[in-house]
């Protein structure tokens, strides 16, 4: 089955910088790649996402590249505030329908 | 307003006594699953269904049964709970044919304790 890897397991940056998770991927199939913030507390919610056939994605300060070769795929968030430390999940989608995630990364921006 | 509902939110239970999580969606959602989050080891899939009537085993099936008579609900059964299925337990929902997005919709969650 599909196996998702995800590094590092804790970030921390100071406010301002810029913030980079990676996660890569064991399964040539999988074609839709989300990821997911996580707050103290609360559900997972979807931040941004990616299909299999788009290489690069932004919104805003948020932005996700994916690349299909290597099967890895990444968040980049510019500018971080303190609202953006949460834990980030990454996860993959086979054509099987099954929705695979990562262990997730704790990130922390301090002020 | 488009909700994911859990009941119940805590529940703090015995080794081997049944006992149900339900979740309802009223978005009209093919797609529904449920996970279970453990600290260190992320969101694992339980059970997913892509319809009615149509259920699938997730990483983690062990332990646990589902059942999708109506599109709107999509209850957890443990048969015979036992202490390592203490857990924060999410179910989610989401469409299947969004142009090949498919973003997931999380409920609250249910803290569960088997003692």
């Amino acid at each position: 089955g599909e196996n998702v890897e995800q590094h590092p397991s804790t970030l921390s940056v100071q406010e301002g910088d810029s913030a980079v998770i990676k996660c890569t991927y064991s399964d040539s199939a999988s074609n839709y790649f989300p990821w997911y913030k996580q707050e103290l507390g609360k559900r997972p919610q979807l931040i941004i996402d990616i299909r299999s056939n788009v290489g690069e994605k932004k919104d805003q300060r948020i932005a996700v590249t994916l690349n299909k070769t290597a099967k890895h795929f990444s968040l980049h968030i510019t500018e971080t505030q303190p609202e953006d430390s949460a834990v980030y999940f990454c996860a993959a989608k086979g054509s099987n329908y099954k929705l695979t995630f990562g262990k997730g990364t704790l990130l922390t921006v301090n002020p | 307003e488009a909700q994911v509902t859990q009941n119940p939110r805590y529940l703090i239970t015995v080794t081997g006594k049944k006992l149900t999580v339900t979740c309802s969606q009223n978005m009209n959602h093919e797609y529904m699953s449920w996970y279970r989050q453990d600290p260190g080891l992320g969101l694992r899939q339980i059970y997913y269904s892509m319809n009615v009537e149509v259920t699938d085993k997730g990483d983690v099936p062990e332990g646990y049964k589902v059942s999708r008579k109506e599109k709107r609900n999509f209850p957890l059964i443990l048969e015979s709970p036992s202490p390592n299925q203490t857990s924060l337990y999410f179910c989610a929902s989401s469409l299947l044919s969004s142009g090949g997005y498919y973003e997931q919709y999380f409920g609250p969650g249910t803290r569960l304790t088997v003692t």
